[in-house]
């Protein structure tokens, strides 16, 4: 069975840093391109960043780049989001999604159950 | 960056009705859209894939259709599982996203 389970969410200061993972189980990681979709509580989606399989290829959303850094273990089937100089607009659940598709974002065909960040003096 | 809009934001159907929800997309993306349900509490769910096609699994009173800028999720018999949030999301270009959400309620 497919699973992706995300942790390290919790409550950070302005400016404060903090790191997610996401643990891949049930498939084979390597194989796969993973994304971090968020989500700010009541409202919608929001991609956040993609990782190629091999981790050679990486992409951010504008509002993230710069202060937000993707990458995995491809030993250790796992993924993480290194987050920095976060703000109250960062505030949000954060789900690993895994892309199944042939072109980037085409098939997000798991997820994680996410990892609440909050960001907050 | 592409705007995806969706309507209606919200709608109330009984059960059994025929339900549509629209995305449009502020060019064109071809086919590359996709479409997912979130539950409350819950991770999204893709449904339909490339616009048209249904995920392994997602039962089959789920359609979409569309091309270009216009696409359309239709729910045949409305069930009372099928309470839930409805995202299109269009992957042409980065950054990928998202329509603001349809919420679909029980009358």
């Amino acid at each position: 069975e497919v699973q992706l389970v995300e942790s390290g969410g919790g409550l950070v200061q302005p400016g404060g840093s903090l790191r997610l993972s996401c643990a891949g189980s049930g498939f084979t990681f390597s194989s796969y391109n993973m994304n971090w979709v968020r989500q700010a509580p009541g409202k919608g989606l929001e991609w956040v960043s993609f990782i190629s399989k091999s981790g050679n290829t990486i992409y951010y959303a504008d509002s993230v780049k710069g202060r937000f850094t993707i990458s995995r273990d491809n030993v250790d089937s796992s993924l993480y989001l290194q987050m920095t100089s976060l703000r109250a607009e960062d505030t949000a659940v954060y789900y690993c999604a895994r892309d199944a598709g042939v072109v980037i974002g085409g098939d997000f065909d798991y997820w994680g159950q996410g990892t609440l960040v909050t960001v907050s003096s | 960056d592409i705007q995806m809009t969706q309507f209606p934001s919200s709608l109330s159907a009984s059960v059994g009705d025929r339900v549509t929800i629209t995305c449009q997309a502020s060019q064109d993306i071809s086919y590359y859209l996709n479409w997912y349900q979130q539950k409350p509490g819950k991770a999204p769910n893709l449904l339909i894939y490339d616009a048209s096609n249904l995920e392994t699994g997602v039962p089959s009173r789920f359609s979409g259709r569309g091309s270009g800028t216009d696409f359309t999720l239709t729910i045949n018999s409305l069930q009372p599982e099928d309470i839930a949030t409805y995202y299109c999301q269009q992957f042409d270009e980065l950054p990928l996203t998202f329509g603001g959400g349809t919420k679909v309620e029980i009358k």
